[in-house]
């Protein structure tokens, strides 16, 4: 079975860094791109960023370039979303996702909420 | 970057009745189309890619069409169970969600 399993709720204060984690599980982990979708509270859902896991080769939404910073570890199968300085508008439910039906996104995770507040 | 919107914003129908959402692309997206539906308190599910193929386990009441910039979702025969929001999203171009269908209970 082809899983995404997204690491715990996170608090945090502005200007902190944080990473949150997906780890997949039931298919090669290399053999599919893995994207990360925003979705603020109440509000839809906003691509982020994708990642090929073979080479790392990444492309970002332009809302999101230079604002985080997605990465893989191969050797743990684990995909990670970054960020160097949080802001309160960073609060928002964070989904990772398998790209896996003709680059539609076909297995997600169960999501990390990120809270961050003074 | 292509931007997608949604029509309507939120849609009221009866349960046993068809569900016809929309959803246009700034540009032609070829048919690089998915629709997701997102239930409260859970991660989205993706229910058609290229426009109208059905995903693994989606019921046969789902239906997708439309290619280039015009796309439809219908529901053929509204269950409890469908009344949620729906996105549709881009990837002919990166990736590009709309903002969303509401179809709640008339």
């Amino acid at each position: 079975e082809v899983q995404l399993v997204q690491s715990g709720t996170e608090v945090k204060k502005p200007g902190e860094s944080l990473k949150i984690s997906c780890k997949i599980s039931g298919y090669k982990f290399t053999s599919h791109w893995i994207g990360w979708v925003r979705q603020m509270p109440g509000k839809g859902l906003e691509w982020m960023g994708i990642i090929y896991p073979h080479d790392s080769d990444t492309r970002y939404s332009p809302s999101f370039q230079g604002q985080v910073t997605i990465s893989v570890d191969t050797s743990i199968s684990i995909a990670y979303l970054q960020w160097s300085s949080l802001k309160a508008s960073d609060t928002a439910m964070y989904y990772c996702a398998r790209d896996g039906a003709d680059d539609a996104f076909d297995v997600w995770g169960q999501g990390t909420m990120v809270t961050v507040s003074p | 970057e292509i931007v997608m919107t949604q029509s309507p914003a939120t849609l009221s129908v009866s349960p046993g009745e068809r569900a016809t959402l929309s959803c246009r692309a700034s540009q032609s997206v070829s048919s690089d189309l998915a629709w997701y539906q997102q239930k409260p308190g859970q991660a989205p599910r993706l229910v058609i890619y290229g426009a109208s193929t059905r995903a693994t386990g989606i019921p046969a009441r789902f239906s997708g069409s439309g290619s280039g910039t015009e796309f439809t979702l219908t529901i053929s025969s509204l269950q409890s169970e469908d009344f949620t929001v729906y996105y549709c999203q881009q990837y002919n171009n990166r990736w590009v969600f709309g903002p969303g269908t509401k179809v709640d209970i008339k």
